[in-house]
């Protein structure tokens, strides 16, 4: 069974910039969420979508936004990229809301 | 507001010395409560659910357990391959999840 495949692996950009990362949840799952990490802050939900629906959001700004498609595979989007942003971008697939979560490799983000 | 503290921050171990990773959480409801394993430059790997007080799961050297207030992660006999970060999150019954910090393990041959 494959596990959540998220693309690119690396990213470089440059402020200002904007970006878009994707994720393919595993089969048969419907919640798709998005998680930022860095080692200050540890990993911080950003949002999640069930679906298709936003239904939770975390404590970000609206540079950040997502979508979820009707075969689940779902994109993150960051918009006029800052410093701050390099991180490491984890999505995590559930079965639904309730069920443990499973995590991608991530996507390495730098922005420069 | 859900709250995940984990202790200790990081835990040098030599090889087959056991020990206990600790998480202690403030939730207005416990839906479930996570372990996860994550390696540096990887995803966390899920490990364990537990859903109420009482609660204990087992697989291989570890064994977490749950109480109302916090959760531990024994660590048995331990080998180098079991460093990592261990990671423990809540979810409360708004489906939030909240992650703690982390505990970085160590431990040498």
């Amino acid at each position: 069974k494959a596990g959540v495949t998220q693309t690119p692996r690396y990213l470089i950009k440059t402020r200002g910039q904007q970006v878009t990362l994707s994720c393919s949840p595993i089969s048969g799952h419907r919640s798709v969420s998005w998680y930022q990490q860095t080692p200050g802050q540890g990993l911080q939900f950003l949002f999640e979508y069930f679906s298709e629906t936003q239904r939770n959001k975390g404590n970000f700004p609206g540079r950040f936004s997502g979508r979820q498609f009707s075969n689940s595979r779902s994109e993150m989007n960051v918009s006029t990229l800052e410093l701050g942003d390099s991180a490491l971008y984890l999505c995590a697939s559930r079965v639904r809301g309730d069920t443990e979560a499973f995590f991608g490799q991530g996507t390495r983000l730098t922005v420069v | 507001e859900d709250q995940v503290t984990q202790s200790p921050e990081a835990l040098r171990l030599q090889e087959g010395e056991s020990s206990s990773l600790n998480c202690s959480y403030t939730v207005s409801g416990l839906r479930g409560l996570f372990w996860y394993r994550q390696d540096p430059g990887k995803g966390p790997e899920f490990l364990f659910t537990l859903y109420s007080a009482g609660e204990e799961k087992e697989k291989e050297r570890l064994k977490a357990t749950l109480t109302k207030k916090e959760s531990f992660l024994h660590i048995t006999a331990p080998k180098p391959e079991d460093s990592a970060t261990y990671l423990c999150a809540v979810q409360d019954y708004g489906q939030n999840f909240v992650f703690g910090p982390g505990t970085r393990l160590s431990v040498l041959p």
